[in-house]
């Protein structure tokens, strides 16, 4: 099993810019979700999926937009990237079998930087 | 809500001694508790979780950590530290108790370790 893969790993943007990173899980997990990790902050929650076709807003979701148009896939967007969004991203996913106790699994992580 | 203070933002040990990470959360639920460890460019990895069984939970790599309730606690020990070890660890605490509800992760703003010789 590949577990959970992004892509890509790095990207430069300008202000403006639009981009979509790439989460994809092989483990059937039914929930997914995209953090952002910003020194001496931890990771903070952007946008979360409890199945295909539905998704949720996070803690920081504003200037982002998601799809989960395939279980195995969940995509995050940045429709017009500000320097505000330079970051590195995690995906994570998770089983839903026993609820909360599961952990959840994470990406490599991309690292966008926003000039 | 749920939060999660981790005390120390950085810790420094020398190879060989104990390494005490702290982490104290609040939750209005009662709580499950996870550890993560990131090495650098990489994602994070789960060292353990504390999910109401065992109050004295044992992870990977030799780390441990014990639930305290009365002191809302959940400090990460490893008595002999490696150099392998250094790292940045996150603690975080799950709003959810119930199945079938997407659990959501509050992290604590993670404390790096450095392993000295």
């Amino acid at each position: 099993n590949a577990g959970v893969t992004q892509t890509p790993k790095f990207r430069v943007l300008k202000t403006g810019q639009s981009m979509t990173l790439l989460c994809a899980q092989d483990m059937n997990h039914e929930y997914m979700y995209w953090y952002r990790q910003d020194p001496g902050m931890g990771l903070r929650l952007i946008h979360y999926s409890v199945g295909e076709g539905t998704t949720a807003k996070g803690e920081v979701p504003d200037g982002y937009n998601v799809s989960r148009l395939k279980k195995q896939n969940f995509l995050l967007g940045l429709e017009s990237a500000a320097p505000s969004q330079t970051s590195v991203y995690f995906c994570a996913s998770r089983q839903s079998g026993t609820g909360a106790r599961e952990e959840q699994y994470f990406g490599p992580g991309t690292r966008l930087t926003v000039t | 809500a749920q939060s999660v203070t981790q005390l120390g933002s950085h810790v420094s040990v020398s190879e060989g001694a104990l390494v005490l990470l702290r982490c104290n959360y609040s939750s209005s639920v009662p709580p499950y508790l996870f550890w993560y460890v990131q090495y650098p460019n990489q994602g994070l990895q789960l060292l353990l979780k504390y999910t109401s069984a065992a109050t004295l939970v044992k992870g990977i790599n030799g780390f441990e950590a014990e639930f305290k309730k009365s002191e809302t606690s959940f400090h990460l020990t490893k008595p002999s530290a490696h150099m392998s070890d250094a790292a940045e660890y996150f603690c975080a605490v799950s709003d959810a108790i119930n199945t079938g509800t997407a659990s959501k992760l509050t992290f604590g703003t993670g404390t790096r370790l450095q392993v000295t010789l």
